[in-house]
């Protein structure tokens, strides 16, 4: 079981608003460590989405959007479609175990 | 730009230890803005982080996995290497490297295409 937790699967028709969660606990998000997203098209390797809670890299559009409240991550993609069909993962930090970096289970958001 | 390639044998016999090294081109390991990186992704599932390396020599590991492995700098100072020892079916993933900005936790921005290993006799 991953340290962080993410529904398996989401969906959402084209042009709609979906959110993706990532709850963690005291000692990785609600600690105050930042939660990083990425993205992962099918059979290519993870790209940095949202860094720092909710900072887009360039080239990233806007239609994403990160927040993060107490020990629970969202990410959010507004105007659905259809190349954003992939597989989506958050990142931290807990600080058990003398630290390590973590990865929730994932999300696949399939576009209707 | 930077750009990372991982190598290394894809099959590997149960027992044995895996061997992996990523090459870095564009940019330099000596950086001391980065992590360096091995994430792994058994088929099918998430993504595990593995452990990353400093410049400077410093390591830090997967309390999960931290017995088992080793992640060094290479003798050409543009690539680092994983070992895995003692590895079991449950070790069949798809290992790529990345570079991470340092941060708590740090962002990977730069990734390798992964390589596919398998433990099977």
């Amino acid at each position: 079981q991953s340290v962080l937790t993410q529904p398996p699967s989401v969906s959402g028709a084209p042009g709609q608003r979906v959110t993706i969660s990532c709850t963690g606990s005291s000692s990785n998000i609600g600690a105050g460590y930042d939660v990083h997203w990425y993205q992962q098209l099918p059979g290519t390797a993870p790209k940095l989405l949202i860094y720092g809670n909710a900072n887009r890299p360039s080239g990233v559009p806007d239609r994403f959007s990160g927040s993060k409240s107490g020990t629970s991550a969202s990410l959010a993609i507004t105007g659905l479609q259809a190349e954003d069909e992939a597989d989506y993962y958050c990142q931290s930090y807990d600080s058990s175990l003398s630290g390590y970096v973590v990865f929730g289970g994932g999300t696949k958001l399939t576009v209707l | 730009q930077v750009q990372l390639q991982e190598s290394g044998p894809g099959l590997v016999k149960p027992s044995q230890t895996l061997s992996l090294t990523c090459t870095v081109s564009g940019g330099s390991i000596s950086s001391g803005d980065y992590y360096w990186s091995w994430i792994r992704q058994p088929p099918g599932k998430g993504l595990e982080w593995i452990g990353y390396i400093y410049y400077s020599g410093s390591t830090y590991y997967n309390p999960s996995l931290k017995s088992r492995v080793t992640i060094s700098v290479g003798t050409s100072k543009n690539q680092f290497s994983l070992k895995l020892s003692s590895v079991t079916a449950a070790d069949t993933a798809v290992y790529s490297c990345a570079r991470g900005e340092i941060g708590l936790p740090p962002r990977m921005d730069v990734w390798g295409q992964g390589t596919t290993v398998t433990v099977s006799s």
